[in-house]
């Protein structure tokens, strides 16, 4: 079985100050793994996945996240935030072709930033 | 525009009132599924449906039904709710022929049971 931990549950940071949301997972087998991020009265939108390839993946509004196989984790991190960043963060797995098509959340990491 | 559209999106009501909270999806998707949020506790599985006339239990199913009788419609049924039903439901579809198991999610409903 798989599950995911967020380490943080909320992130303090000052405006343009850089950011690593923690994620680390357990599988044994490989996964896909994603951020969803959550602005305030809203649904999870994806911000970034990781499937197979280059380590370091890219998603928007300028976030991007690093997968480390050996240390089960799948960290994200912008390196300046800004007020509309304020949002709760999501990391989850999936496993490649499961008939059973789930998805398993981590509790979340609310990130907050001060002005 | 591809929407997921979550109806109420805000509910008040009591104990033991059914309610339904309905689920339309436009992307033809044949995966739909119900999740509820709670504080420090993240995304909860409540059922799932892989297509029309086929659901199963989710992590979390007792005190819920759901039904599939169209592509495009899933909705959430809870036949006598308490107070431990009061959370924010996320109705959410993917792909699966795309099969990374991205999800797209409605806006959420905001239940209180009293």
């Amino acid at each position: 079985a798989q599950s995911v931990t967020q380490l943080d549950s909320q992130v303090p940071v000052f405006e343009e100050a850089p950011v690593e949301l923690r994620c680390n997972y357990s599988s044994s087998v490989s996964v896909y793994l994603f951020w969803y991020v959550q602005y305030p009265n809203q649904g999870l939108q994806l911000l970034l996945k990781y499937l197979s390839g280059s380590t370091l993946v890219k998603g928007i509004n300028g976030f991007e996240a690093e997968f480390n196989k050996s240390q089960t984790s799948f960290h994200l991190r912008k390196p300046s935030v800004h007020i509309s960043d304020t949002a709760e963060y999501f990391c989850a797995v999936s496993v490649p072709y499961s008939s059973a098509s789930k998805i398993i959340f981590g509790s979340g990491t609310r990130l907050s930033i001060r002005p | 525009e591809a929407q997921v559209t979550q109806n109420p999106r805000y509910l008040i009501t009591v104990t033991g009132k059914k309610l339904t909270v309905t689920c339309s999806q436009n992307m033809n998707h044949e995966y739909m599924s119900w999740y509820r949020q709670d504080p420090g506790l993240g995304l909860r599985q409540i059922y799932y449906s892989m297509n029309v006339e086929v659901t199963d239990k989710g992590d979390v199913p007792e005190g819920y039904k759901v039904s599939r009788k169209e592509k495009r419609n899933f909705p959430l049924i809870l036949e006598s709710p308490s107070p431990n039903q009061t959370s924010l439901y996320f109705c959410a579809t993917r792909d699966m022929m795309e099969n990374t198991g991205e999800l797209f999610f409605g806006e959420g409903s905001r239940l209180t049971v009293l």
